[in-house]
């Protein structure tokens, strides 16, 4: 049984761009939330998607957007990047309404 | 506060136990977590408990909870080289889990 997959590992952008990162819940799971880990920090919430529809969002700007797909994997997208972009960004996959997440190994942006 | 607070580092000597603290900020009735990253990974699930709780233990790891001071602690019993990692602490918030800053854990020979 594949845990929560993420792609591509490694991502290499500049100033400007946009970028699309892509994520596959753990079987069974039908809850995707995204997390952004600057380095030398703790994850912070990006948003959560659920039923194909973003159920929580946390404190960051609209350059940030995400999609579900009927399969429950999801996309992260973050247009116009800034320096402060480059982060490590994780996804975990859920069952609504369980006490855990999962998450994946993290596809590590930097942007030049 | 309003941050889930970590000391940054912590260094034990193989075969001793180590003791990572958390304090958290919710006083509701809320779940809070452990990770471990080990460099370049994810974050592995290592163990949880509910805020009704006061401890729960799980072969080697044991979470004590203190709800009234909110402070969380993990205790791994005979730590191990492999237990060389960053520890996060998290608690949940709706949907949400609010994770500390990671507490840095070297294990010397």
């Amino acid at each position: 049984d594949a845990g929560v997959t993420q792609s591509p590992t490694h991502l290499i952008k500049t100033r400007g761009q946009q970028v699309t990162l892509r994520c596959s819940p753990k079987s069974g799971h039908d809850t995707v939330s995204w997390y952004q880990q600057a380095l030398g920090q703790g994850p912070q919430f990006i948003f959560q998607y659920y039923e194909e529809e973003e159920r929580q969002r946390g404190n960051f700007p609209d350059r940030f957007s995400g999609h579900q797909f009927p399969n429950y994997s999801s996309e992260l997208n973050v247009n116009a990047l800034l320096l402060g972009d480059s982060a490590l960004y994780l996804c975990a996959s859920s069952l609504s309404g369980a006490e855990t997440q999962y998450f994946g190994p993290g596809t590590r942006l930097l942007v030049l | 506060g309003e941050d889930v607070e970590q000391s940054l580092f912590l260094s034990v000597r193989e075969g001793d136990s180590s003791v990572i603290n958390c304090t958290y900020t919710d006083s509701s009735s809320t779940y809070l977590y452990w990770y471990k990253q080990e460099p370049g990974a994810g974050l592995q699930l290592l163990t949880y408990i509910f805020s009704n709780m006061d401890m729960k233990q799980d072969q080697r790891l044991t979470v004590l909870l203190n709800k009234k001071d909110k402070h969380l602690s993990l205790r791994i019993a005979d730590t191990q080289t492999g237990d060389s990692a960053i520890y996060f602490c998290a608690e949940r918030k709706g949907q949400n889990f609010v994770f500390g800053p990671g507490t840095r854990l070297s294990v010397l020979p």
